[in-house]
């Protein structure tokens, strides 16, 4: 199975300033067509999860452009540029190259 | 507007069994791939079973493999889980989730086993 793993666990950050997670799998994750099947997410106290980013750099429809993703290959970074206060929540990374299982990061907590 | 819409969580004691239904609509159930995802309070997320368009295609976390069966009805736009066996250890909320690299969640229904 494919072992993901998030940096930091827990991030404090400051409204304004920029924050950045990492996400680290156990193998590449670039599939056969080129594509790295990495996605984040973010789940807000008291909600389901609301995924933010496909394929390691697309940015869902509705998502504020202040939410950016990067990286190839094992290395993966969840950018948000200028935090607001609805950015509190907790992050998850979930790799889709290797499946079964379907596998997802531990979470990075994010508070003001 | 996409929905998905759990159901069948409750209280039940280990040894017993539950189903859990997920309901869709605002979107043709039958064109995606789907998922249950369990997450303990406070915990992370854990993959829990997958169902292609048709259910021909099917795979199981290790941990509930031979215990859980995933089902669809694509006539009733409806996914299912049953559960048996249950253990304390499967004590979570449970989620019902769209396509192959999950981009739509339900809000979930909590399963708690205990005695």
């Amino acid at each position: 199975d494919v072992v993901m793993t998030q940096f930091p666990l827990s991030l404090p950050v400051t409204l304004g300033q920029s924050a950045s997670i990492y996400c680290r799998s156990s193998q590449s994750l670039v599939y056969s067509d080129g594509k790295s099947y990495l996605n984040w997410f973010h789940q807000r106290p008291g909600q389901s999860p609301r995924r933010l980013i496909y394929e390691a750099s697309n940015r869902d429809s509705g998502v504020p452009d202040r939410f950016s993703g990067s990286g190839s290959g094992t290395d993966f970074t969840l950018k948000i540029s200028r935090v607001e206060a609805e950015d509190v929540g907790v992050y998850y990374c979930m790799q889709g190259t290797h499946w079964p299982p379907w596998t997802f990061g531990q979470g990075t907590k994010v508070e003001i | 507007e996409v929905q998905l819409v759990e159901s069948g969580g409750g209280f039940v004691q280990p040894g017993g069994s539950l189903k859990l239904s997920c309901a869709a609509s605002g979107f043709t159930f039958s064109t995606y791939w789907m998922h249950w995802v369990r997450q303990v309070p406070g915990k992370g997320l854990v993959w829990v079973s997958h169902i292609n368009r048709d259910g021909s295609g099917i795979s199981y976390a290790d941990s509930v493999k031979g215990r859980f069966t995933i089902s669809r009805d694509n006539a009733k736009n409806m996914l299912y889980l049953q559960m048996n066996n249950l253990r304390v250890e499967d004590t979570a909320l449970y989620y019902c989730a769209r396509e192959g690299q999950i981009d739509f969640w339900g809000p979930g229904t909590l399963v708690t086993v205990s005695s």
